[in-house]
């Protein structure tokens, strides 16, 4: 089992660029979490998606959007970036149930300059 | 909304040393609780978890009990190495993730 794969690693982007991240589940698992981890802080939840669509957000932007395929990967964009977009950004999948544990990519580091 | 608190780290240890790691929560539900590991450049490992009260979580000599009078998930472990160096969060699970800030530990030989 492959677990939670997640592409590219590491990424630079000018600001007000757009980016696309990458995230293939654990097999077996349907719903894909985003979260995005600031330097020196803990992972804030971005946005989940079950059955191809959004079931959760957090308290982000617009400029932040998602997509799921029908084989539950999953992608996350950011429009017009900006400097505080920079951090690692961490893709989880789990089973739908409340109490189920999520399972985390190595994540993708964005640096935007 | 859900949060959690975590202790404020750093914390700096010898080997063979007790550690502790204070988390409280707050949640409107009853939410399954977990802690996380984070080594350095990689992603989030589960360390262990409680799914109600009283569940105590056990994993590499770590525990947890999931006090619901108290509101509180304190992570603990007898005898530290130093490959226990790592940042390690506190969390919530109401069908999404809330964190605490995470506690870095380093552990000296």
């Amino acid at each position: 089992d492959a677990g939670v794969t997640q592409s590219p690693t590491h990424l630079i982007k000018t600001r007000g660029q757009q980016v696309t991240l990458r995230c293939s589940p654990k097999s077996g698992h349907d719903t894909v979490s985003w979260y995005q981890q600031a330097l020196g802080q803990g992972p804030q939840f971005i946005f989940q998606y079950y059955e191809e669509e959004e079931r959760q957000r957090g308290n982000f932007p617009d400029r932040f959007s998602g997509h799921q395929f029908p084989n539950y990967s999953s992608e996350l964009n950011v429009n017009a970036l900006l400097l505080g977009d920079s951090a690692l950004y961490l893709c989880a999948s789990s089973l739908p149930a409340q109490n189920t544990e999520a399972f985390f990519g190595q994540g993708t580091r964005l640096t935007v300059v | 909304g859900d949060s959690v608190t975590q202790m404020e780290g750093p914390v700096t240890l010898s080997e063979e040393a007790f550690l502790t790691i204070n988390c409280t929560y707050t949640a409107t539900g009853y939410p399954s609780l977990f802690w996380y590991v984070q080594y350095p450049g990689e992603g989030l490992q589960l360390l262990l978890k409680a799914t109600k009260a009283d569940d105590k979580g056990s994993n590499k000599g770590f525990e947890a009990t999931y006090r619901k009078e108290t509101t509180s998930f304190h992570l603990e472990k007898g005898s530290v190495q130093v490959s226990d160096s790592a940042v390690y969060f506190c969390a919530l699970n109401d069908y999404k993730l809330s964190f605490g800030a995470g506690t870095t530990v380093t552990v000296r030989a």
